[in-house]
């Protein structure tokens, strides 16, 4: 079965410093991995995703992420956060097999960026 | 940029009422989908939709609910006989330009429907 794990509920930064949100996977084919963002009392926002090709994807928003099959990670990153990028983020993949293209999403990360 | 549009944002209902949510998915999307957030809970998936009739549906998704398209553009979600569990926000979603898999699904804002 597929899944997603975020396992921190929270992260917390301080601006222009660089952030990591974390994300592991668990597929039983090839991944195809997303992360989206939710601002309060907003729907989910498209960020990044990673189909093939190059481990590391380029964002909206100057995020990036990183692939890492052997760790069957796709942890988010960015070099310098800033205080608007505070909202919850969150992971989500589709496995090549899955039949319409439902995603299975993580549980989410709240990012607190303080100035 | 076109979006999914969901009404109403809000929707407050006494418990075994029925409440139908609507969504306006983007223009020429094909498949459609309903996705539920109970409040500090992760976004779960509840049904998916296309060339008329449900292609997947989660165990959540049981006999209290449907989803129907009813014209070229409204896709909507009804909850038979609510009950105060349901209570959570409602996201629609849509994709299905090209390649299916790699395409990222576009939600609507979701309705935020609380049953008393």
């Amino acid at each position: 079965a597929q899944s997603v794990a975020q396992p921190e509920d929270q992260v917390n930064v301080a601006e222009g410093n660089p952030l990591t949100v974390k994300c592991t996977y668990s597929v039983s084919g090839n991944p195809y991995l997303f992360w989206y963002v939710q601002y309060p009392n907003r729907g989910l926002q498209f960020l990044l995703k990673y189909i093939t090709g190059d481990n590391l994807v380029k964002g909206s928003y100057g995020f990036e992420a990183e692939f890492n099959k052997s760790q069957t990670s796709f942890h988010l990153k960015k070099p310098s956060a800033l205080v608007s990028d505070s909202a919850l983020y969150f992971c989500a993949v589709r496995d090549e097999r899955g039949s319409q293209g439902n995603l299975i999403f993580g549980k989410g990360t709240k990012l607190s960026v303080k100035p | 940029e076109p979006e999914v549009t969901q009404t109403p944002s809000h929707q407050v209902t006494q418990m075994g009422q029925e409440v139908i949510l609507r969504c306006v998915p983007i223009s020429n999307h094909l498949y459609f989908y309903w996705y539920r957030q109970i409040l500090g809970q992760k976004v779960e998936f509840l049904v998916s939709f296309y060339n008329n009739e449900i292609s997947e549906k989660s165990e959540i998704f049981d006999d209290q609910f449907s989803v129907e398209r009813p014209d070229g553009s409204n896709f909507t979600l009804k909850i038979r006989s609510t009950k105060l569990e349901d209570s959570a926000m409602y996201f629609c979603a849509s994709t299905g330009l090209r390649g299916l898999r790699n395409s990222p699904l576009h939600f609507g804002n979701g309705t935020r429907l609380t049953v008393t």
